[in-house]
C-alpha cells in the first residue's frame, strides 16, 4: 500500500495567490514526522518544511505553511502569494517511527506534484 | 559553504560496466543515503548508512552496491546486474538521532550508451 499519497499530478496558480498542495498518508505509527521538499528543474532537492506527529501546532516557515490534520492523516503544503520561482515538482515525505534500526531517517516520498506558477 | 558534493553531473554507462558514483558532504553528518529517481516518480531509497564501515539495504538495493570507509564519503556504484539503471541518483545526509531534514546534493543523471 502506498503510504505517501499525492494526488494532484500537477497543479497551475496565478502569481501572488496562494496554492494548496494536497498530502495524504498511511501509517501505524504514534510518532513519525512529514517535510516537503521542492525539486526545481535542475534537480536539486530543498527542504521546505518539517511537521512532526506530536506538534501541536502547524508548522510555518515564511510563505510556507502546513495544514496538518492528524485524524485525517493529511499534510497539505500551503505556498501563500505564489512567485514565478516557486514553480517546480514538490515532494511529500515521511518519516516513520523515532528511530529505524538505531537512529536513521527513512523517508518514504509521494510520487510529487508539479507546479506551474503563471505570470 | 557545508553541503553535499556529487560527480559527475551526467554520467555514460556501456552495457556491462560498473560505474561509481561520488557523493562527499562536509557537513559532519553520521548518517547518508542514496536515492534513484525515475521520470514522473518520486525518490526510492537504494542504500543507507548510519556510521562509517555500516550500511543497509534499502527498498531497491539490488545491482547496487555501495561502501563507507570514511565519514564525509559514500560512493554509489552501479553495476551491470542492474538491468535498467538509466535514473536521477540523489545522495543524501542527516545527522543522527534527530527530526534534522535530510541535506541532499545536485544529483547524478545516468544514462546507458
Amino acid at each position: 500500500a502506498q503510504k505517501i499519497t499525492q494526488t494532484q499530478p500537477g497543479m497551475f496558480v496565478q502569481e501572488k495567490e496562494a496554492v494548496t498542495l494536497d498530502c495524504t498518508y498511511d501509517t501505524s505509527d504514534q510518532s513519525y514526522g512529514l517535510f516537503w521538499y521542492k525539486q526545481p528543474s535542475s534537480g536539486e532537492m530543498i527542504f521546505l518544511i518539517y511537521q512532526g506527529s506530536y506538534d501541536e501546532q502547524n508548522a510555518t516557515e515564511g510563505r510556507y505553511s502546513l495544514n496538518f490534520q492528524k485524524a485525517r492523516k493529511s499534510a497539505n503544503l500551503v505556498i501563500s502569494a505564489s512567485q514565478l520561482g516557486d514553480s517546480a515538482m514538490y515532494f511529500c515525505a515521511m518519516r516513520e517511527g523515532r528511530y529505524i534500526q538505531g537512529g536513521s531517517e527513512k523517508l518514504v516520498f509521494g510520487k510529487g506534484t508539479k507546479l506551474t506558477v503563471n505570470p | 559553504d557545508g553541503g553535499i558534493t556529487q560527480s559527475p553531473k551526467y554520467l555514460f554507462r556501456k552495457e556491462g560496466q560498473n560505474v561509481t558514483l561520488s557523493c562527499e558532504q562536509n557537513l559532519n553528518h553520521d548518517a547518508m543515503y542514496w536515492y534513484r529517481q525515475d521520470p514522473g516518480q518520486g525518490l526510492r531509497l537504494i542504500y543507507y548508512s548510519q556510521i562509517v564501515n555500516d550500511f543497509q539495504k534499502g527498498d531497491i538495493a539490488e545491482g547496487y552496491s555501495v561502501s563507507r570507509e570514511k565519514k564525509e564519503s559514500f560512493p554509489l556504484t552501479v553495476t551491470s546486474a542492474q538491468k535498467n539503471p538509466t535514473a536521477f541518483y540523489l545522495c543524501a545526509s542527516s545527522p543522527f538521532y534527530s527530526n534534522q531534514p535530510q541535506h541532499f546534493g545536485d544529483g547524478t543523471r545516468l544514462s546507458i550508451l
